[in-house]
């Protein structure tokens, strides 16, 4: 079946620096790709929509200039936070679509700023 | 705009009992119901897919039924075991690009 992979699993940053996290698509090609942020306990929130060769689509309320997305090729897509500060921690997640199977998921990044 | 809901927002079962998850959404209008099972601090695993044509889809002990008209999915499953314990979101299509709107999970623990 569709695999993607997210990197890094977890991350531990000092206030201020930036951090960038992957995502691939493994044995499919994703022209689309979603993050997503989920806070403890609660479900998951849309962040932007990744698009290869374009520019992201962000969700209302979502930085664009903290949140940095990159989508440079079929099977790659990075999403950068940048100046990272405490209220920034959260688990992120990734997905693509394929069309066959619908929609797979990384298996998250757990950020957390100190 | 799409609202998601997902009822009851936590279950406990002893093993081997039935296990009926609920999920509502306001638009009709769907693409696609996708139902998901999250571990603590896991990303999500896909269970079942149900196009907006199909009225259900099985896997195994996973059943999902689909219900259009009056924007309901049920997931059933069936002799639940210890580890059927997480946390499971249902997830609705309602846009062309694939945006995905989900529930806010129900909790499930299954008692040895």
């Amino acid at each position: 079946g569709a695999v993607v992979s997210q990197h890094p699993s977890w991350v531990i940053c000092k206030s201020g620096t930036s951090v960038k996290i992957e995502c691939r698509s493994l044995d499919f090609q994703a022209t689309t790709m979603f993050w997503y942020r989920q806070f403890p306990k609660q479900s998951l929130m849309l962040m932007a929509t990744s698009n290869e060769g374009s520019k992201a689509t962000y969700e209302q309320g979502v930085e664009k200039d903290k949140f940095l997305i990159n989508h440079a090729s079929l099977t790659l897509s990075t999403l950068t936070v940048t100046s990272a500060h405490p209220e920034d921690s959260s688990f992120y997640i990734c997905s693509a679509r394929d069309l066959d199977e619908g929609y797979t998921f990384g298996s998250g990044t757990r950020l957390t700023v100190v | 705009k799409q609202e998601v809901t997902q009822i009851p927002a936590a279950l406990s079962v002893p093993e081997g009992e039935n296990l009926v998850l609920n999920c509502s959404f306001t638009d009709s209008a769907i693409y696609n119901l996708q139902w998901f099972r999250q571990d603590p601090g896991k990303g999500l695993t896909s269970l079942l897919l149900i196009q907006s044509s199909q009225r259900e889809q099985t896997s195994g002990r996973l059943n999902a039924s689909l219900d259009k008209s009056s924007g309901r999915s049920t997931l059933y499953i069936a002799a639940s075991q210890p580890g059927d314990s997480a946390t499971y979101l249902c997830a609705v299509n309602t846009d062309s690009w694939g945006k995905l709107q989900f529930g806010a999970g129900t909790q499930v623990v299954v008692t040895p």
